[in-house]
């Protein structure tokens, strides 16, 4: 069965800094990956997805994530954040012909 | 086109009453997945139905229940309510493999 572990629960970054966001699965297949942010009152929006191809994959509001096999890991990155980056970051697994399975997400907060 | 929609987006109800919450995915979607997302346990999945045949199912109990008309609509119902039942109910809609999904806005569901 496939598994999603996201490893902070909350990560507090000051505005302009750089943030990564940690993402591990696990599966005996070949998965594809997802990353969903979620602002207060929502629902969730795809940020990026890898499917195949080059391992760096590149989503919205500048957000870009590396897919690494041998670590089985998924982590999202942002050189510079933004107050309007404030939101919870969930990781996602999927074997492609069934459910999508979510971490427990972390929330991004961004000080002044 | 338009997104997914869920009804109602707020709702109240009463312990042992049962609720019944409508998703209508986006046009030419077939599959319709639930999610139960509450602080303490993160997204957990309830089901997905693709063509009417619900094809994979969480760990929920059989309070938890769900339906999908030819149209790709779906509804959710949860029986004798119990408190521990409130949360926000997220559906997501996907063309056919689980390769992407659209989540709605969600309904939060408030048992007192």
């Amino acid at each position: 069965a496939q598994s999603v572990t996201q490893l902070d629960s909350q990560v507090p970054v000051f505005e302009e800094a750089p943030v990564e966001l940690r993402c591990n699965y696990s599966s005996s297949v070949s998965v594809y990956l997802f990353w969903y942010v979620q602002y207060p009152n929502q629902g969730l929006q795809l940020l990026l997805k890898y499917l195949s191809g080059s391992t760096l994959v590149k989503g919205i509001n500048g957000f870009e994530a590396e897919f690494n096999k041998s670590q089985t890991s998924f982590h999202l990155r942002k050189p510079s954040v933004h107050i309007s980056d404030t939101a919870e970051y969930f990781c996602a697994v999927s074997k492609g012909d069934d459910k999508i399975i979510f971490g427990k997400g972390t929330r991004l907060h961004i000080l002044p | 086109k338009a997104g997914v929609t869920q009804t109602p987006r707020y709702l109240i109800k009463t312990r042992g009453q049962q609720v019944t919450l409508s998703c209508s995915p986006i046009s030419g979607h077939r599959s319709v997945s639930w999610y139960q997302q509450t602080p303490g346990q993160g997204l957990q999945f309830l089901f997905e139905y693709f063509s009417e045949t619900q094809r994979n199912k969480g760990n929920f109990p059989g309070r938890f229940s769900g339906r999908q008309f030819s149209n790709s609509r779906s509804e959710m119902n949860v029986s004798t309510l119990e408190l521990g039942d409130s949360a926000l109910y997220l559906c997501a809609s996907s063309p056919e493999r689980a390769l992407e999904a659209f989540f709605g806005q969600g309904t939060r569901l408030t048992v007192v």
